[in-house]
């Protein structure tokens, strides 16, 4: 059964710190994965997608890596804010344009000022 | 729309009735997928439509859970005999399947079902 774990599961900082979300998953022959957050009571904003022949992808303050020889996927936000605040959920999909991703069960992410 | 658009945002029943929940993806967007996240749970995935054809819908939990699309477009998920345990938000997502974009999902904000 394909799995991915995250870790922290919960993460409280003061606003400045640069953070670091770790992602990880059994299934190395995954196709691309993609970071989200969640706000509460809403739905997923997508964040960063690493396509298969990609190792990393930059948006502003976030960088996220994608190692898939050791299963792993890291996101990196520099100078976090209070408006990072949100639940970030890591999830990878195993072939092209295949039919589902999987996710993990996420990173809670509290800034505060 | 400029985003995938569901309906209700929030359904309370009562155990036993059926329920039909809306999906109106991203104009354009050949993919549609249907995915469950019940409270403190990950995201569980139950269906996934190319146009109108399902090739993937070994989520669904049980012969209680439908799905159809037509025209490509618009997606209805459709719960018959409510249980508690069915209780959850249910969130659609679109992807293109050609283009820069293809690998991307977007999600809409949910539909939050309570069966009492």
């Amino acid at each position: 059964k394909q799995e991915v774990t995250q870790i922290p599961a919960a993460l409280s900082v003061p606003e400045g710190e640069n953070l670091v979300l770790n992602c990880s998953f059994t299934d190395s022959a995954i196709y691309n994965l993609q970071w989200f957050r969640q706000d509460p009571g809403k739905g997923l904003t997508s964040l960063l997608l690493i396509q298969s022949s990609q190792r990393e992808q930059t948006s502003g303050r976030l960088n996220a890596s994608l190692d898939k020889s050791s299963g792993r996927s890291t996101l990196y936000i520099a100078a976090s804010q209070p408006g990072d605040s949100a639940t970030y959920l890591c999830a990878f999909s195993v072939g092209y344009n295949t039919d589902k991703l999987i996710f993990g069960t996420g990173t809670r992410l509290q800034v505060f000022p | 729309g400029a985003g995938v658009s569901q309906s209700p945002s929030n359904k309370v029943t009562e155990k036993g009735k059926d329920v039909e929940l809306r999906c109106d993806p991203i104009s354009g967007h050949t993919a549609l997928y249907w995915y469950r996240q019940s409270l403190g749970q990950g995201l569980e995935f139950l269906i996934y439509f190319q146009g109108n054809s399902a090739p993937d819908k070994s989520g669904l939990p049980s012969d209680r859970f439908s799905a159809e699309r037509t025209g490509g477009s618009v997606s209805t998920l459709t719960i018959q005999r409510t249980q508690q345990e069915d209780s959850a938000v249910y969130l659609c997502a679109s992807r293109p399947s050609f283009g820069p974009m293809a690998g991307e999902l977007f999600f809409g904000e949910g539909s939050r079902l309570t069966v009492l």
